[in-house]
């Protein structure tokens, strides 16, 4: 049962636009939301995150959206570099140990 | 310093063979994890330590045996393993387990099990 979804598998952005990446989630529970960033061969690399008590986060060219009431998520990414190619997990935890991802969005930013 | 260190970066073993993946960190982080991740899939939990003691344990066949010798150090045996086996295996830590502390994933080794 897929708990965190990411309906979008793949992202393609011109270099210097927004990217903007989705991720849903059905269960009520979950109160902190994390964004990773992952390449190829490597482990995923923490990005941002937010607490269920906020409704936006920002660090620096990252920022997280969370809408509480639809159970979505979206990160944004302004402007996008070619170095932030890579896939992207959206991730919740329900006060709890355990991380439950979504299936990955393929991020590539054009020159 | 957010770096978790594993190693061996890739390994290759036949299915009789004994190994121990590695995994260390030095931020004073005392969760630990073990994951599993097959290629084009999310990380798959395989085991967690809280203070050195093993909290969860994900259903994990026994072939997989992990081992916490100090607050610093994971260590991942592994026996009699079958081709299935084969995936990314990530090691993670955090400031404690539970809400709140983002996990910090290591660069993970390539286990290939022929």
């Amino acid at each position: 049962d897929q708990q965190v979804k990411q309906n979008s598998p793949s992202l393609s952005v011109q270099e210097g636009r927004i990217s903007i990446l989705n991720c849903d989630y059905t269960n009520s529970m979950f109160d902190y939301f994390l964004w990773y960033k992952k390449y190829p061969a490597e482990g995923p690399t923490f990005l941002i995150s937010i607490s269920s008590i906020k409704d936006k986060n920002e660090d620096g060219r990252f920022t997280v959206f969370l809408n509480k009431s639809a159970k979505h998520l979206s990160l944004h990414i302004v402007p996008s570099q070619p170095g932030d190619s890579a896939v992207y997990f959206c991730a919740a935890s329900a006060n709890d140990y355990k991380l439950s991802f979504g299936a990955g969005t393929t991020v590539t930013v054009r020159a | 310093d957010t770096e978790v260190t594993q190693t061996p970066k890739h390994l290759v073993m036949g299915m009789t063979n004994k190994k121990s993946l590695k995994c260390e960190q030095h931020m004073g982080h005392r969760a630990m994890y073990w994951y599993k991740q097959k290629a084009k899939k999310p990380p798959e939990l395989m085991f967690v330590y809280s203070y050195e003691k093993l909290s969860i344990n994900e259903s994990v066949p026994s072939r997989f045996s992990p081992e916490c010798p100090n607050s610093s150090l994971l260590n991942l045996h592994l026996h009699a393993l079958q081709p299935e086996d084969s995936a990314l295996y990530l090691c993670a830590s955090s400031t404690r387990r539970g809400q709140g502390h983002e996990q910090y994933f290591g660069p993970g080794t390539r286990l290939t099990v022929t």
